[in-house]
């Protein structure tokens, strides 16, 4: 059964870091895509960024709102994908899905974690 | 701000069927496969349909999709309570080389 575990969230002033991490177990974490959706308070979902595998390339995308200051990373030998925030603005409160990504060519996100709220406030 | 355009929200009777517009451009809908996702109350979103009309295994096939030019459209048929969610559209976007998701659609059952 694929699992997908986030942790890391918390309350964090503006200008702030936080450090996410998804735990993955179920499949073969080196050999998959994933990415990060977020979901602020009452809104509708919003793509993050993505990673490929390393046999991709291990490259990444980002959403314009984030680039330069969010960083998606992998950890194959830990089976677990983190999302470095820096930088934190206000809007960027939100939940943060861990996904797992299939497809090169018009992806789609097949396995979601529950999400870890982040908080951005003074 | 979303690219895809959905309508807030849709109500219908049980049992009766519902479909969910999904407005994009050549960028997204016209040029990669729409995928549909569901977001029960409280819950993280799930995949309903990929490829535009695929469903994942345990997905009713009350669920349906499809696709046209710029334009996707996401049924369901023999509405039950259990369906009342917010449903979102989702497609690659070329031109902003990302991931893009619908601006999501409330269903609700009377």
């Amino acid at each position: 059964e694929v699992q997908l575990v986030e942790s890391g969230g918390g309350l964090v002033k503006p200008g702030g870091s936080l450090r996410l991490s998804c735990a993955a177990s179920g499949f073969t974490f080196s050999n998959a895509w994933m990415s990060w959706v977020r979901q602020a308070p009452g809104k509708g979902l919003e793509w993050v960024g993505r990673i490929k595998s390393k046999t991709d390339g291990g490259t990444t995308d980002y959403a314009a709102p984030v680039k330069g200051r969010f960083t998606i990373s992998r950890d194959d030998s830990k089976n677990t994908l983190y999302l470095q925030m820096n930088s934190l603005k206000t809007e960027d409160t939100a939940v943060y899905y861990c996904t797992t990504v299939v497809g090169a060519t018009s992806p789609y996100h097949d396995y979601w974690g529950q999400g870890t709220l982040v908080t951005v406030s003074s | 701000q979303s690219v895809l355009t959905q309508p807030p929200s849709v109500s219908e009777a049980p049992r009766q069927r519902v479909t969910i517009s999904c407005s994009g451009s050549s960028s997204n809908i016209g040029n990669n496969a729409v995928n549909w996702y569901q977001q029960l109350p409280g819950k993280a979103p799930k995949l309903l349909i990929y490829y535009d009309d695929l469903l994942p295994s345990g997905v009713s096939d009350r669920f349906s999709g499809s696709k046209s030019g710029t334009s996707a459209s996401l049924a369901i048929s023999g509405l039950q309570s259990e369906d009342e969610a917010d449903y979102y559209c989702a497609a690659w976007d070329d031109s902003l080389n990302g991931y893009v998701f619908g601006t999501g659609t409330k269903v609700t059952v009377l």
